[in-house]
């Protein structure tokens, strides 16, 4: 079955660039579904970052936009998030999901500090 | 962007009890709407997709029904590994929203 791992520094800087990738295993990241990033800050709700479609295709939250890139690299079936000009707001645990009938299958999450 | 709303943010219960969770949309969403389960410091879990359809390996206590505006999540009789928060979200447009969340607690 299809699992998902999310990588990458637990710690980044203000004003920083947060990249953290996300790993399929047990199933192809070319199959018929979107690629999702979802986040939570401490103590509080899900908020949607984007997805991505193995052609490259990409959605992003508006409210994030300008800051998010989401990418695709199918040789070794996974897919990466770069948020940019970080701010303790930022601060959340990230989560990498699989679209297919909403979020079915989500990685176990990777918390992100931002801080000096 | 479409507001989701849950009520209530907190819910007291009882082992057995019967217990309903609504979620509103501030738009229409048609059926497009999905439940998830989060247990402390868990990734969440899907249990319900487009509104009514339960997820496989979800216990059938739990059940989802609405549309357009108006959804609830039931679970018949809560069970001990039922206290958690529960989460809508809406898959109808973009940007992917949810709710503010509900969370069930021992009573």
């Amino acid at each position: 079955q299809v699992q998902l791992q999310e990588s990458g520094p637990g710690l980044v800087k203000p004003s920083g660039t947060l990249s953290l990738t996300c790993a399929v295993s047990g199933g192809s990241i070319s199959s018929s579904n979107w690629w999702s990033w979802v986040r939570q800050p401490p103590g509080k709700g899900l908020e949607w970052i984007g997805e991505i479609y193995h052609t490259g295709s990409t959605n992003y939250n508006p409210s994030l936009k300008s800051r998010v890139t989401i990418s695709v690299d199918k040789s070794k079936d996974q897919f990466s998030l770069r948020l940019s000009s970080v701010t303790a707001a930022d601060t959340a645990v990230y989560y990498c999901a699989r679209v297919l009938r909403a979020f079915d299958i989500w990685g176990q999450g990777t918390l992100v500090t931002v801080s000096s | 962007d479409i507001q989701m709303t849950q009520s209530p943010s907190t819910l007291s219960a009882s082992i057995g009890d019967r217990v309903t969770i609504t979620c509103r949309a501030s738009q229409s969403i048609s059926s497009w709407l999905a439940w998830y389960q989060q247990k402390p410091g868990k990734a969440p879990k899907l249990l319900i997709y487009k509104a009514s359809s339960v997820q496989s390996g979800v216990p059938s206590r739990f059940s989802g029904s609405g549309s357009g505006t108006e959804f609830t999540l039931t679970i018949s009789s809560l069970q001990p590994d039922d206290f958690a928060t529960y989460y809508c979200q809406q898959y109808n447009s973009y940007p992917w929203t949810f709710g503010q969340g509900t969370k069930v607690e021992i009573k």
